[in-house]
């Protein structure tokens, strides 16, 4: 079975505090994504990564930074959290011959107060 | 760019009925289609693509490319479909999906 686990479920971080939600999966998957799943705004891509130390933003980046330094890992910061980074936060990962099918792990939801 | 529209945020039928989540879609290439489904406290999961022409736990979707949509529908509707289900579309030659804002389907006994 594939497993894509994030390092916390629940998260409550104070306004500008910096945030690492960490993201490992253990099927040599090359793609790794981060999205955020927000009620009546489904999944937003943050950031992608193709291979280790490759990145490419998604659709809403600000505020954001990533970082892939091993191949199952897939890290994401929040530099100096806001409270309008309040939000449910996934992790995904697909392999290259198969890339439509992703993978999830089980979210962080994630309280900037 | 592309787009994905799930119309209804909410579907809330009885147990038997037939249930259609819509999901319409805008992109100039050839799209690839998919619908992912979450469970309560379950991850997002493929449920199923529009290439494989499978059906899955009784649902079925096929692709309109006049219509631009590919619809999940399934004829008699059961409990555990209660979930959060999303229309996701990938572009030819890319590894990301643009996925819709969710369809929140309530089968009701």
């Amino acid at each position: 079975d594939v497993k894509v686990t994030q390092s916390s479920r629940y998260l409550v971080k104070r306004t500008g505090e910096k945030v690492f939600l960490e993201c490992v999966q253990d099927m040599d998957h090359e793609n790794m994504f981060w999205y955020r799943q927000d009620p009546g705004l489904g999944l937003r891509l943050i950031y992608f990564s193709y291979d280790v130390k490759m990145k490419e933003k998604g659709d809403i980046p600000e505020g954001y930074s990533v970082s892939r330094e091993k191949k199952e890992r897939f890290s994401l910061i929040l530099e100096s959290a806001s409270t309008n980074q309040t939000s449910m936060y996934l992790c995904a990962s697909s392999g290259y011959r198969s890339s439509y099918e992703q993978y999830f792990g089980p979210g962080t939801r994630l309280t900037v107060t | 760019a592309q787009r994905v529209t799930q119309p209804e945020k909410l579907l809330s039928v009885f147990k038997g009925a037939p249930v259609e989540l819509k999901c319409n879609y805008s992109y100039s290439g050839s799209p690839e289609l998919f619908w992912y489904v979450q469970y309560s406290r379950q991850r997002l999961q493929l449920l199923l693509r529009h290439i494989s022409r499978e059906s899955i736990k009784g649902f079925t979707a096929d692709l309109n490319k006049g219509e631009t949509s590919f619809h999940l529908k399934k004829p008699f509707a059961q409990e555990e479909d209660s979930a959060m289900y999303y229309c996701a579309l990938r572009r030819s030659g890319y590894s990301t999906l643009t996925f819709g804002k969710g369809t929140m389907l309530l089968v009701s006994p």
